[in-house]
Formats: C-alpha cells, sequence, structure tokens
C-alpha cells in the first residue's frame, strides 16, 4: 500500500496567492483528517470527514480556509487569500472509521507564504 | 473536555539509557490511547497503541501499559539508540468519535 499521499511537498508563495493542498488517503479508509503544525500552536486538527461528509469543522481558522472531499479517493484544502501566519506543515491523515482504529499520517505540506 | 498532557521537552539522553516521557489523559468514557513518532522532516507514525485497561502496547522496544487507576500511558524504553531522536505524541480518541486528541508532543535527542 503506498499510504497516505499528499501533494506538494513543498510550496512557496506569496501573500494573497490561493494555495491548494491535495491527500489521497488510503484505499479502504472511510475517515480523512487534514492538520496544521506549527512551533507556536503544535498539532492541531482543522477538519474531519467521515464518507466525505464534513464532520467537524470547527478547528478551520477562518474563512479564507475551505475542505473539499469530492469523492472517498481525493480531498482538498484550500487557503485563499494565504497570509504569512498559514506558514505551517499541514498533515492528511486516514482511517478506518472503527473504534480504535489507527491514523495514517501523509508525510506533510510544508508551506511558507511570504 | 477530553485532553492529553505530557512532560514538556526537551529529553535528552546518552545512549544506551533508560527512557520515561510521562503522558496523563482526561477522558469521558474509555478512550483508546496511542503513541505517535515523528521523525524529523516526516509524518507521524503510531509506534503503539492499547484500547483498555491494562493493555501494554510495545513496538521496537517501547512499551506502554494503559492504568485507567491513575489515568496514565508513559512510554518505556530500556536502551534508547541515536536513532530513535525524535518527537513523540502521546494521543487518545474517546466515546464514539474518531477525533484523536494529541498532546503537545516531546522531543527526545540522543547523544552517542
Amino acid at each position: 500500500d503506498a499510504g497516505v499521499i499528499q501533494s506538494p511537498r513543498h510550496e512557496v508563495t506569496e501573500m494573497g496567492q490561493e494555495v491548494t493542498l491535495r491527500c489521497k488517503p488510503i484505499s479502504g479508509h472511510n475517515s480523512l483528517f487534514w492538520y496544521r503544525q506549527t512551533m507556536m500552536r503544535g498539532l492541531e486538527l482543522l477538519i474531519y470527514f467521515n464518507n466525505n461528509v464534513p464532520i467537524d469543522d470547527s478547528g478551520m481558522p477562518e474563512d479564507r480556509f475551505s475542505a473539499k472531499m469530492p469523492n472517498a479517493s481525493f480531498s482538498t484544502l484550500k487557503i485563499q487569500p494565504s497570509e504569512p501566519r498559514d506558514s505551517a506543515v499541514y498533515f492528511c491523515a486516514s482511517q478506518r472509521n472503527q473504534q480504535g482504529e489507527t491514523q495514517y499520517f501523509g508525510p506533510g505540506t510544508r508551506l511558507l507564504v511570504l | 473536555g477530553d485532553s492529553v498532557t505530557q512532560m514538556e521537552g526537551p529529553v535528552t539522553l546518552s545512549e544506551e539509557a533508560f527512557l520515561t516521557i510521562n503522558c496523563t489523559y482526561t477522558a469521558t468514557g474509555y478512550p483508546s490511547l496511542f503513541w505517535y513518532v515523528q521523525y524529523p522532516g516526516e509524518g507521524l507514525q503510531l509506534l503503539l497503541k492499547a484500547t483498555k485497561a491494562d493493555d501494554k502496547g510495545s513496538n521496537k522496544g517501547f512499551e506502554a501499559t494503559y492504568r485507567k487507576e491513575t489515568t496514565s500511558f508513559h512510554l518505556e524504553k530500556g536502551s534508547v539508540q541515536v536513532s530513535d531522536s525524535a518527537v513523540y505524541f502521546c494521543a487518545l480518541i474517546s466515546g464514539g468519535y474518531n477525533k484523536l486528541i494529541f498532546g503537545a508532543g516531546t522531543r527526545l535527542a540522543v547523544h552517542p
């Protein structure tokens, strides 16, 4: 199995630009999570989907952030417009929807907004 | 709400030293408990887990026992190696949700 796949691995953009991060979960996993990791705030859950439906988006910082999961094998996290404070590593994770199952993390996208 | 508290780092050890990283939790119900490890420049990987009281999770020489009476899940390893240098996260899942609650992470540095 290829594991959780994220793209791009690195993104450098200028303030005000739109950024789209992509994630392909492990086949057969029906829960998908987006996290953000920074030195200041550690690991934060932004949003999670179950069977392609957003279940909890309380961690999404503001309206500039949006996430979609059009099908079971693809999700996007979009930031528009981006700001320097959005610079972080963004992780996607997936899991089978059963109690106690392991979440598998992707390698992350390192985002730098100048 | 549910929460995880783990010891602050960094923890600096010499190779072959004994490691303990403390983790305590607050949760309603009966959570499943996890230790994840993050090596430099990588995503988080599951290190071990325990799903009920008194279970012991183990992997790669690391162990942790689910202690309900002390609400703890301390990570231990008898002899650390330089390659164990990483950030370690304690986490729980509680109730009917899949939402992982993470501790702040503990950075471990092992020197030769």
